[in-house]
């Protein structure tokens, strides 16, 4: 059972576009909620982290919106640049738990 | 910090042979993931370490894999036979915890057994 839901599974966006990527869960009990950026060749690398006490975090053009009651948060980066281009991972874990449920990944293209 | 150190990068063996994958996590860290990702699978979980010790090993496919941390700055997962169907990129992540829980990943070891 897949315990987070990302979507989609790619995505293209013109520069200076705005790109969203969605991710589910189903476990209450979880309660942080990381990003990670996966450049070709390169391993994962956190980006950005929420808590749920917060449905907002922001730094720079990475922003995650968090909606409890839903179990749903949500990547958007802002202003798009082909630098951008890379998968992008959602994950789940509860506190002082370290193990991670990942999603399935987003490839995003960010077309100059 | 130099991150966690994984080797070797790049790994090519033939069917039948024992591969043995290596990392080395951060310093201070007291826990250690084995990742294993493909484009069919995504990213998968096959072990991890609390101060040494196996945590979860539901992840590994079968008794071909093994793991071990023999102490808190190494660790080696292990296949033996390899099989065709092993070929992946192996990740190596590590974090405190009880901390925030980051975990910071290594740059992989790409295998292909043939």
């Amino acid at each position: 059972q897949q315990q987070v839901k990302q979507s989609p599974q790619s995505l293209i966006v013109q520069k200076g576009g705005i790109s969203i990527i969605n991710c589910a869960y189903e476990n209450t009990a979880f309660d942080y909620f990381p990003w990670y950026q996966q450049f070709p060749g390169k391993g994962p690398a956190l980006l950005i982290a929420i808590r749920p006490d917060v449905s907002e975090k922001k730094e720079g053009r990475f922003t995650i919106s968090f909606n409890k009651s839903a179990k749903q948060f949500s990547l958007h980066i802002m202003d798009s640049q082909p630098g951008d281009s890379a998968t992008y991972f959602c994950a789940a874990s509860r506190d002082n738990f370290n193990k991670f449920y990942f999603g399935s990944g987003t490839k995003l293209n960010v077309k100059p | 910090d130099a991150g966690v150190i994984q080797s070797p990068r790049h790994e090519v063996t033939e069917m039948g042979q024992e591969v043995t994958l290596r990392c080395k996590p951060i310093s201070g860290h007291n826990s250690l993931f084995w990742y294993r990702q493909t484009m069919m699978r995504g990213l998968e979980l096959l072990i991890y370490f609390n101060n040494n010790v196996p945590i979860d090993d539901s992840g590994m496919p079968e008794d071909r894999f093994s793991a071990k941390m023999p102490n808190a700055s190494f660790s080696t997962l292990k296949i033996q036979p390899s099989e065709p169907r092993d070929s992946a990129v192996y990740f190596c992540a590590s974090s405190l915890a009880g901390g925030a829980g980051t975990q910071y990943f290594g740059p992989g070891t790409r295998l292909t057994v043939l």
